[in-house]
């Protein structure tokens, strides 16, 4: 497996907490991802990072930022969570090359009460 | 833009016999397709990718998958399905023409494959 590490593998937490998922990676890649994973809509983009504070938004952004400091962490922040934020999140990491594909962590799955 | 289609939710099929999962995409340019599988708590796998060349393409766990570019299509097959084979599977597809430096994919819905004893 693709060395990526997601923490924390779980959370709950309060509507209206910030909240922040790390993802780590082994692999030196520079492009790095964030999906989220929800019943009848597949894995949709959040944000990616194609290097040291180079980031750019996904699909469904709003209510979300990130940062990339170092090449190795990803970090993914919910500034005031809301309910319509409980998924499961997944980190993705790539080398850049248009015919290779992505590599995923095992997710972070978040409950918002 | 680029997108994908995954039109059957559910597949179910007897242990032994083959399996198809469907995946249709359109794109601008050529595509870049790829299949993933995800187990339960567990992230996607990636299993096969069409990039040029031969339409038939060999992945993991004998899994292979046919290019179709006249039916825009990449399903995804297996001669002899195992009740292991029992997980999610995603199609996925990267548009070559799409320019830019971000190399995003796009992903269908995911078809939950069932295989019985």
């Amino acid at each position: 497996d693709a060395g990526i590490t997601q923490s924390p593998r779980h959370k709950v937490t309060e509507t209206g907490t910030p909240v922040t998922l790390r993802c780590h990676q082994t692999e030196n890649h520079r492009y790095m991802y964030w999906y989220r994973q929800d019943p009848g809509h597949g894995l949709r983009l959040i944000h990616y990072s194609y290097g040291v504070k180079d980031t750019d938004k996904g699909e469904v952004s709003d209510g979300y930022s990130v940062s990339r400091s170092k090449t190795e962490d990803f970090l993914l922040t919910l500034e005031s969570a809301t309910s319509s934020q409980t998924s499961v999140y997944f980190c993705a990491i790539g080398d850049g090359q248009s015919n290779q594909p992505q590599h995923f962590g095992d997710g972070t799955r978040l409950s918002i009460l | 833009a680029q997108s994908v289609a995954q039109p059957e939710d559910q597949v179910n099929v007897a242990e032994g016999n083959p399996l198809t999962v469907k995946c249709t995409y359109s794109v601008s340019g050529n595509p870049y397709l790829f299949w993933y599988v995800q187990y339960p708590n567990r992230g996607l796998q990636f299993l096969l990718k069409y990039i040029t060349g031969d339409n038939l393409v060999k992945g993991s766990y004998g899994f292979e998958a046919e290019f179709n570019k006249s039916q825009t299509s990449f399903h995804l097959k297996k001669p002899s399905a195992l009740v292991s084979d029992s997980a999610l599977y995603f199609c996925a597809v990267r548009d070559t023409n799409s320019g830019g430096s971000n190399y995003k994919l796009t992903f269908g819905k995911g078809t939950l494959l069932t295989v019985n004893p």
